[in-house]
């Protein structure tokens, strides 16, 4: 089994809807991200958690919430999704410690508003 | 906020031939990654690199940090058809941000 998870590997949705995308993780590791990845523009922070009681917004995260429901757990919701919202969405995660730590991903949640 | 400038955007050669791409920063990284992301898979990491002017080889592959650490590069010597893939630099001390990418493709 892979060491960090993403549900569902695909989704498509129609404008409105509410959407969650989950992550869990079995490395142990404290700290956990959502990336956006779209075409020509790499990958961008939308929210990142250092523990379950330390949520940090990231460069882009105006229409996104998350939940740390657990050290392993952590999920990104879309409240009403519209279709710029369509991406590629990853969750990664990385020990602790001083900061030149590794990112260990998951295999990407493939997002589609329409 | 500190940005990370990619180049190229895209890169197609054939098997055999030698590469650089680069990683280029408004400002001074506190350390430096590289990471390769193949279709359908996350982007895993290749190296870290963390002093100016520090060079790491993997393999093929040789990772250069800028003596000012604001830039770093990617030499590929030879490069094979698995090198195929997204190539993307990363930055940060405990929030990472990313560059845009270089897309590789190499052909047989």
């Amino acid at each position: 089994d892979a060491d960090v998870t993403q549900t569902p590997r695909n989704r498509i949705t129609k404008t409105g809807k509410r959407i969650m995308l989950e992550c869990s993780q079995t490395k142990g590791h404290d700290r956990m991200y959502w990336y956006r990845q779209d075409p020509g523009l790499g990958l961008r922070l939308i929210y990142y958690s250092f523990d379950v009681k330390d949520i940090n917004k990231g460069e882009i995260s105006d229409g996104y919430s998350v939940s740390r429901q657990a050290q392993a757990k952590f999920s990104l919701s879309l409240e009403s999704a519209i279709p710029n919202q369509t991406a590629l969405y990853f969750c990664a995660t990385s020990g602790s410690g001083r900061g030149t730590g590794e990112l260990f991903f998951g295999e990407g949640s493939r997002l589609t508003v329409l | 906020t500190q940005l990370l400038e990619q180049s190229p955007q895209f890169l197609s050669i054939q098997e055999g031939e030698n590469l650089t791409v680069y990683c280029n920063s408004s400002s001074v990284f506190s350390s430096l990654q590289w990471y390769r992301q193949e279709p359908g898979e996350g982007p895993v990491l290749l190296v870290t690199v963390v002093t100016g002017g520090e060079v790491k080889k993997l393999k093929r592959l040789t990772f250069q940090f800028g003596d000012a650490r604001k830039d770093s590069s990617l030499h590929i010597t030879a490069a094979q058809p698995g090198d195929t893939g997204l190539y993307l630099c990363a930055s940060g001390t405990y929030k990472y941000i990313f560059g845009t990418g270089t897309r590789l493709k190499v052909l047989a």
